[in-house]
């Protein structure tokens, strides 16, 4: 069962164009959300959270948006650059979890010059 | 800044040997796991522990077991390898102080079991 899905396995996407990567969940209880960044042969970097009490959150240039009642968030990168092709997890916890973070499959990014 | 460090980048073995994979975390951080990354099924979590001596089985422990004598130091053990244990192995930890739990990884260890 998988709980956190990243159902496009990969995006490409022009240099200086804004890229979208998309998330869905279906734990109601997960309140906190992450988004890693891997490039190969490394391990996953932290990029950006947010809290279930928000909306929103920004940070330079990625800036992530969380819908609770459609179970959905996405990473908005404005604007990509070829720098930021690697592979993004996105990931959930619930109070309950202490400290387990559920990841989804990762979605390939591949940013364009 | 917290460091994650994995004992070997690359390691080869063989079908059936005892394979050990180390993790030290310098943060003096509580929580650690063990994770392992394949192609299209994203990161599944193996074993975590909360403390020392402590541990608890994630998603797939089947065919794994952890150590943990001392803070810093996590150990996943392969008991018996086989091909199908052939994948990207991933260390991680956190702190359960603080709020939510943003995990720091390692740099992983690509093993291939033949």
């Amino acid at each position: 069962d998988q709980q956190v899905k990243q159902n496009s396995p990969s995006l490409s996407v022009q240099e200086g164009r804004i890229s979208i990567l998309n998330c869905d969940y279906t734990n109601s209880m997960f309140d906190y959300f992450l988004w890693y960044k891997k490039y190969p042969a490394e391990g996953p970097t932290f990029l950006i959270s947010i809290s279930s009490i928000k909306d929103k959150n920004e940070d330079g240039r990625f800036t992530v948006f969380l819908n609770k009642s459609a179970k959905h968030l996405s990473l908005h990168i404005v604007p990509s650059q070829p720098g930021d092709s690697a592979v993004y997890f996105c990931a959930a916890s619930a109070p309950s979890n202490t400290g387990k973070l559920i990841f989804g499959q990762g979605t390939t990014l591949q940013v364009k010059p | 800044d917290v460091k994650v460090t994995q004992s070997s980048r690359y390691l080869v073995k063989r079908t059936g040997e005892k394979v050990f994979l180390e993790c030290v975390q310098d943060m003096d951080h509580e929580n650690m796991f063990w994770y392992r990354q394949d192609p299209g099924l994203g990161l599944r979590l193996i074993y975590f522990s909360y403390d020392v001596k402590m541990k608890e089985k994630g998603d797939i422990p089947e065919g794994y077991s952890v150590s943990r004598e001392k803070k810093e130091r996590f150990s996943l053990i392969l008991e018996s390898a086989s091909t199908n244990q052939t994948s990207m192995y991933l260390c991680a930890s956190s702190s359960l102080a603080g709020g939510p739990d943003t995990q720091y990884f390692g740099p992983g260890t690509r093993l291939t079991v033949l």
